[in-house]
């Protein structure tokens, strides 16, 4: 099993510019998430997923898209960068959405950079 | 005032010492407590978890929970240069995790 991959493993972009994220996993796991994480702060939860075609926002999620076609794709859309937006991006899966003291899995991360 | 607080360090360690790791939380509807480790440019990964006051142990690794006065900890027994690394206290409710911002543990050989 991979796991959790994400690609790119690094982004430039300028302000303005729109890119998608994309995420996978091969565990046929329920639950899916997007974290962002910034210096000096906690992990930040942007958008998550209980399954496919079912999405909705969490903590931080202006400015970012999701959706939820597949159990095992699940793609974060940045519309409109913004320098606010640089950060290293996380997604993570755990096999029950109901059930939070599952194990989360992580991906490698994104470091994003807007210009 | 954020709702789950750890020293980030970076704290310093020799080979085989004995670390602490503490966090605390403000939130009294916190029952779970989980701590994940996250090696630099890499995603983190769960070390433990528990949803109860007391000891909860594993291998060389001990976490603490005293609900009573929202402290958690992460004891370390022979620490290794293996576990230098970020270690990330997780806190929250059955809808809703709260992540710390870590504290960077470093063990010198």
């Amino acid at each position: 099993n991979a796991g959790v991959t994400q690609t790119p493993k690094f982004q430039v972009l300028k302000t303005g510019q729109s890119m998608t994220l994309q995420c996978a996993q091969d565990m046929n796991h329920e639950y899916m998430s997007w974290y962002r994480q910034d210096p000096g702060m906690g992990l930040r939860l942007i958008h998550y997923s209980v399954g496919a075609g079912i999405t909705d926002q969490g903590e931080v999620p202006n400015g970012y898209n999701v959706s939820r076609s597949t159990t095992e794709d699940f793609p974060l859309r940045l519309l409109s960068a913004a320098p606010s937006q640089t950060s290293v991006y996380f997604c993570a899966s755990r096999k029950d959405s109901g059930v939070i003291l599952n194990e989360q899995f992580f991906g490698p991360g994104t470091r994003l950079t807007v210009l | 005032q954020k709702e789950v607080e750890q020293d980030p360090g970076p704290l310093s360690v020799p080979e085989g010492a004995i670390v602490s790791l503490n966090c605390t939380y403000s939130n009294s509807a916190f029952q779970y407590f989980m701590w994940y480790r996250q090696y630099s440019r890499k995603g983190p990964e769960l070390l433990m978890y528990t949803y109860s006051s007391g000891n909860k142990e594993d291998g060389r690794f001990t976490a603490q929970v005293d609900k009573s006065s929202k402290y958690i900890s992460l004891f370390i027994r022979d620490s290794q240069p293996s576990d230098s690394a970020t270690y990330l206290c997780v806190t929250g409710t059955a809808s809703k995790l709260t992540f710390g911002t870590g504290t960077r543990l470093q063990v010198t050989l």
